[in-house]
């Protein structure tokens, strides 16, 4: 069955550190991948996305994430996390086949001023 | 600017008292969903429509049904709430099913 496993449930950062979020999936084929965030009170949103091409995609508030094919792998990064980063951040796979997509449980991002 | 609503936000309902809970957007997408998130836990698809295509979960229990009206209105009946159903409930669309999805606020619901 597929899945999807984000290897930090709670992360406690410093305003200015980097962020590194893992992400990994099980799926054999060709997928859509998102991280998605939730602001605290909000509904989630779309952080970005990777559909094909350059496996390093670029999203809103200077976040990044990497494809590596090899590994299963959407990591979430960004250089220099900011206090209002605190939120919930999903990583998701929709295989191309569509529809249904999974998510992984959740990173609790909480950053101190 | 809402493109996803859900009503209400917050629901209380007694054990084994039918419950709907509403979703509509003005996105004009093609597929609506419905997710079930505990604490602590990812969101949990129960169902999708592909237009007026209903399509469920192999998991999802006989208890939630759901109905799409039109493209802009999308509806979750849970015959007889148990306790176990208190939950967030999310609507989410999605142009064609591949693309990313839109999410609404949830609605929270509580068994008493």
């Amino acid at each position: 069955a597929q899945s999807v496993s984000q290897h930090n449930h709670h992360v406690i950062l410093s305003e200015a550190a980097s962020l590194e979020l893992g992400c990994n999936y099980s799926y054999g084929g060709t997928v859509n991948l998102f991280w998605y965030v939730q602001y605290p009170g909000q509904h989630l949103q779309l952080l970005l996305k990777y559909f094909s091409g350059d496996p390093l995609v670029k999203g809103i508030k200077g976040f990044e994430a990497e494809f590596i094919k090899s590994k299963f792998s959407f990591n979430l990064r960004k250089p220099s996390v900011q206090w209002s980063d605190t939120a919930e951040y999903f990583c998701a796979v929709t295989t191309t086949g569509g529809f249904k997509t999974i998510f992984g449980a959740g990173t609790r991002l909480f950053v101190k001023a | 600017d809402a493109m996803v609503i859900q009503n209400p936000r917050y629901q209380v309902t007694q054990f084994g008292k039918p419950v709907t809970l509403s979703c509509s957007q003005t996105l004009n997408h093609n597929v609506m969903y419905w997710y079930q998130q505990k604490s602590s836990q990812a969101p949990k698809l129960l169902f999708h429509y592909y237009d007026k295509d209903f399509n469920n979960e192999a998991d999802t229990p006989d208890n939630f049904q759901s109905r799409r009206p039109n493209t802009s209105f999308c509806f979750l009946d849970i015959r007889s709430p148990g306790l176990g159903d208190a939950a967030m409930y999310l609507c989410a669309t999605s142009r064609d099913g591949v693309r990313e999805q839109y999410f609404g606020p949830g609605t929270r619901l509580t068994v008493t």
